[in-house]
């Protein structure tokens, strides 16, 4: 069993829906990342948590240490969305991320 | 403000040739650094990670090799290329202390043939 794993694996949405990735994990963790990867391969960082919630625009993402599971939410979704979205963590006394496996996500106008 | 760099942005080589990839960090001293590679299909797997020059941890033995000649570059090697060495190279850094959070690279797809 991979130690973080994401679901759904694809998702495809209409413009204007609300969008649940979900994320879990097994290890103790010092932070969770949301990270956003386009088709070209480039990655960007969306959020690094470690408790509550975070806000950035249409983007939400919240965790919940206790289940160890944490979501990233995107409100009002846009084709311009679309991309895979990788939650990662670092492991408690670890400098490493663990990566899962990543969600597709498509957004059709 | 921080930024990286990587180079090449893509790369076609043929089976046993030689590889070294650059990336390069402004704006900050001391960083952790990171090599990741994304096979066709697959996630991301940490390769190497870097906590100061000359000091190089290597989490999947292969191919690969990296060196930290400065503070602020790390280089990904090898003498001889496989097939299965083909995907997207990432590189990342982080301030060391108590922020986990990464910064990557624009990445390097690399195509052996």
């Amino acid at each position: 069993k991979n130690e973080v794993e994401q679901s759904p694996q694809n998702l495809t949405a209409q413009e204007g829906e609300f969008i649940t990735i979900n994320c879990s994990y097994s290890v103790g963790i010092s932070a969770l990342h949301w990270l956003q990867q386009h088709p070209g391969g480039g990655i960007v960082s969306l959020f690094m948590l470690s408790s509550g919630k975070k806000k950035h625009g249409r983007l939400i993402a919240t965790i919940n240490i206790q289940e160890k599971h944490s979501s990233l939410h995107i409100t009002a979704s846009h084709p311009r969305d679309s991309a895979v979205y990788i939650c990662a963590a670092s492991k408690t006394s670890y400098d490493k991320v663990i990566f899962g496996p990543g969600t597709s996500l498509s957004v059709i106008p | 403000s921080q930024t990286i760099h990587q180079w090449p942005a893509t790369l076609v080589q043929p089976v046993g040739s030689p590889l070294s990839l650059e990336c390069t960090v402004e704006g900050t001293s001391n960083p952790n650094l990171y090599w990741y590679r994304q096979a066709a299909g697959r996630g991301l797997q940490l390769l190497f990670y870097s906590v100061g020059i000359g000091q190089i941890s290597s989490e999947v033995p292969q191919n690969l090799s990296a060196s930290r000649p400065q503070d602020r570059q790390f280089i990904l090697s090898s003498k001889k290329l496989l097939l299965s060495d083909s995907g997207f190279y990432l590189c990342a850094w982080r301030y060391t202390g108590i922020s986990y959070e990464q910064y990557f690279g624009p990445g390097t797809r690399l195509t052996v043939t």
